[in-house]
């Protein structure tokens, strides 16, 4: 089945230095990817996605380019602030074989803490 | 659009009792999801429903969980009798379309924060 997997968190950093969290993915179709945000007592928002091999996504100044033949999605941003701590999560999105439904899958999620 | 809207946002209640959650999507999102998230397993799928009817049922985790999907702007989430390891965030999620493409993103709710003593 369909899975994704990214690194373990949380991961600390000072503000303006770069941010590397890996995502590597397996599914059986031709998914979408996504990379979504959780903000401290809030729900899950989209922050980027890329829909097909060689996409790249952004939004905010993180980027995330879609690596079929590496099975990745990792999401970078060239200098963080205080404003992006929160929680990201990679997923993909796979038609498969689930009947012609969407299927989702999560990864784990990644804390990321950004100190002044 | 006021987004998905999710009550109560918090419930405390004790062991035994009855737990009623509350989703209404996206006007217009013929998808609905329930997840569950905790510390120790994350961001589970619990079911999912297109177009009123559920598809996949296989994440609840068992007979005390049940949803429904009277019409196409509420669900429910229902657990009896509830227990303390149910302690967990529970969101509802919402998508505009079904099948292909499979690029729709999902619309998250604020969430349900329910401790169970």
């Amino acid at each position: 089945g369909d899975s994704v997997t990214q690194m373990e968190g949380p991961v600390t950093l000072s503000e303006e230095a770069f941010l590397t969290i890996n995502c590597t993915y397996t599914a059986t179709g031709y998914p979408s990817l996504f990379w979504y945000v959780q903000y401290p007592g809030e729900g899950l928002q989209l922050l980027l996605k890329a829909t097909k091999a060689d996409d790249k996504g952004s939004n905010k100044g993180f980027e995330a380019t879609y690596r079929k033949e590496t099975t990745s999605f990792h999401l970078e941003k060239g200098s963080v602030q205080v404003s992006d701590s929160a929680v990201y999560f990679c997923a993909l999105s796979d038609l498969g074989n689930s009947g012609g439904y969407q299927k989702v899958t999560f990864g784990t999620g990644t804390k990321l803490q950004v100190i002044p | 659009d006021a987004g998905v809207i999710q009550s109560p946002r918090h419930e405390v209640t004790e062991m035994g009792q009855e737990v009623t959650l509350r989703c209404k999507p996206i006007s217009g999102h013929n998808s609905l999801f329930w997840y569950r998230q905790t510390m120790m397993r994350g961001l589970e799928l619990l079911i999912y429903f297109n177009n009123n009817v559920p598809i996949d049922d296989s994440g609840m985790p068992e007979d005390r969980f049940s949803a429904k999907m009277p019409n196409a702007s509420f669900s429910t989430l229902k657990i009896q009798p509830s227990e303390p390891r149910d302690s967990a965030v529970y969101f509802c999620a919402s998508t505009p379309g079904q099948g292909a493409p499979s690029s729709y993103e999902q619309y998250f709710g604020p969430g349900t924060r329910l401790t169970v003593t």
